[in-house]
């Protein structure tokens, strides 16, 4: 069974450029999450989708981030434009929304803005 | 707000002995999950613990969770260099849906 992919893998940007990052769920997995890994710590939740729905962006720097999911499988997280505080892993999990709802995690962009 | 705290954050230690792990959160929960993470890659599933004085073993690794408590170990049994990594507990508030908490994270180097 393939797992999450992520495209690109690396990205290294000028601030104040656009850069997009996508994902491709797990098949049949209908919940998708986007998160930020800065160095040396956890991940953080940036946006939670329930298919096409997102159910919980709190987390989302609405200002300069936005995502979508339009048909309810791959996702696009995009930031306009980057800061030299952006650069950090963003990683894609997903899940099923079934108990224990246990996440499974992309290989990550990394991202460097200069 | 939720609050997950690991100890220690770098453990260096030699091949063949035993430590332990602490994750603590701060608030109700009912699911407590943990993942290994090597150096540029993603994170890895290893355990999920889903009620109070669950325990699950896999190989040289044993995690418990204690609920009452809010505290989940991770033990490791007679370390070998394989299991160099960063560990990471999440946990997820209860009743707010799958939303995953990560603690800081356990940088764990296992010296022959």
């Amino acid at each position: 069974e393939a797992g999450v992919v992520q495209s690109p893998r690396y990205k290294i940007i000028e601030k104040k450029q656009p850069v997009a990052f996508w994902c491709n769920p797990i098949s049949g997995h209908n919940t998708l999450y986007w998160y930020r890994q800065n160095l040396g710590q956890g991940p953080e939740l940036l946006i939670r989708y329930e298919n096409e729905e997102a159910v919980d962006d709190s987390q989302l720097p609405k200002d300069r981030f936005s995502a979508e999911r339009l048909k309810g499988v791959d996702s696009t997280l995009k930031i306009q434009p980057a800061e030299l505080g952006d650069s950090a892993v963003y990683l894609c999990a997903s899940s099923l929304y079934d108990y224990p709802y246990e996440q499974y995690f992309g290989p990550g962009t990394r991202l460097t803005v200069t | 707000e939720l609050k997950v705290e690991q100890n220690p954050l770098f453990l260096s230690m030699q091949e063949g002995k035993n430590y332990t792990i602490y994750c603590n959160y701060s608030t109700t929960s009912d699911r407590l999950y943990w993942y290994r993470q090597d150096p540029g890659k993603s994170l890895e599933s290893l355990f999920v613990l889903l009620s109070n004085g669950a325990v699950k073993q896999e190989g040289r690794l044993m995690a418990s969770l204690d609920t009452k408590a809010r505290l989940s170990t991770l033990h490791i049994t007679a370390a070998v260099h394989d299991l160099s990594a960063t560990y990471f507990c999440a946990v997820d508030i209860k009743g707010a849906g799958n939303m995953l908490t990560f603690g800081g994270g356990t940088r764990l180097m296992v010296k022959p």
